[in-house]
């Protein structure tokens, strides 16, 4: 079975432009998580989707949001980029709502210049 | 409330020796415990996880060691190999379906040889 895919897995972009970007989860998961990591602030949980909703969402402004589809594909928007959102960002996805093991993807690396 | 704290940052063992990285909670409502490893350029996969209920869980050669009342967890990698060099984070949630991790900041492992 393949793994969770994200695309793309590199990504360069300037202040002020916006980004989205794509999440595939294990064939047969409903659940999508997204994290954000820099050497910083290590890994921190953006929001969580279930059967196209939002369930949980993280300490992050409104310039980040998701969304995800019935084939349980997700995306993520990042508006009005600024430098400090340069990160690795990873998503991850588990069987469904009440499962807590998350397999993670590859990760897309955003450089914000 | 919701933080996870690792340590060390950083290690350093001789090949066939045992690593030993720590974790500890603040918040009693965790009731799941993985730990993830993380090589350069991939996403994290799961180890090990342990819940609450147990005080200790052993896969081949990573054991998690859980002390409830102090609130701290560990993982133990017996007979460490150069393979195993890696980023280690610990992590944690609660209620199920909340899906959710609180990571810890991570340990970068080295297994010299």
């Amino acid at each position: 079975k393949a793994g969770v895919t994200q695309t793309p897995r590199y990504l360069i972009k300037t202040r002020g432009q916006q980004v989205t970007l794509s999440c595939s989860p294990i064939s047969g998961h409903r659940s999508v998580s997204w994290y954000q990591q820099t050497p910083g602030q290590g890994l921190q949980f953006l929001f969580e989707y279930f059967s196209e909703t939002q369930r949980n969402k993280g300490n992050f402004p409104g310039r980040f949001s998701g969304r995800q589809f019935s084939n349980s594909r997700s995306e993520m928007n990042v508006s009005t980029l600024e430098l400090g959102d340069s990160a690795l960002y990873l998503c991850a996805s588990s069987l469904n709502a009440d499962q807590e093991t998350q397999y993670f993807g590859p990760g897309t690396r955003l450089l914000v210049l | 409330q919701q933080q996870v704290k690792q340590s060390p940052q950083s290690l350093i063992v001789q090949k066939g020796g045992i690593s030993i990285i720590n974790c500890a909670y603040e918040n009693t409502a965790f009731d799941y415990f993985p730990w993830y490893q993380q090589f350069p350029g991939k996403g994290p996969a799961l180890l090990i996880a342990i819940r609450p209920d147990v005080s200790e869980k052993k896969e081949g050669r990573f054991t998690i060691s859980f002390n409830k009342s102090a609130k701290q967890f560990s993982l133990h990698i017996m007979d460490s190999q150069p393979g195993d060099s890696a980023t280690y984070f610990c992590a944690a949630s609660r209620d199920q379906g909340a899906q959710k991790l609180v990571f810890g900041q991570g340990t970068r492992l080295t297994i010299n040889p």
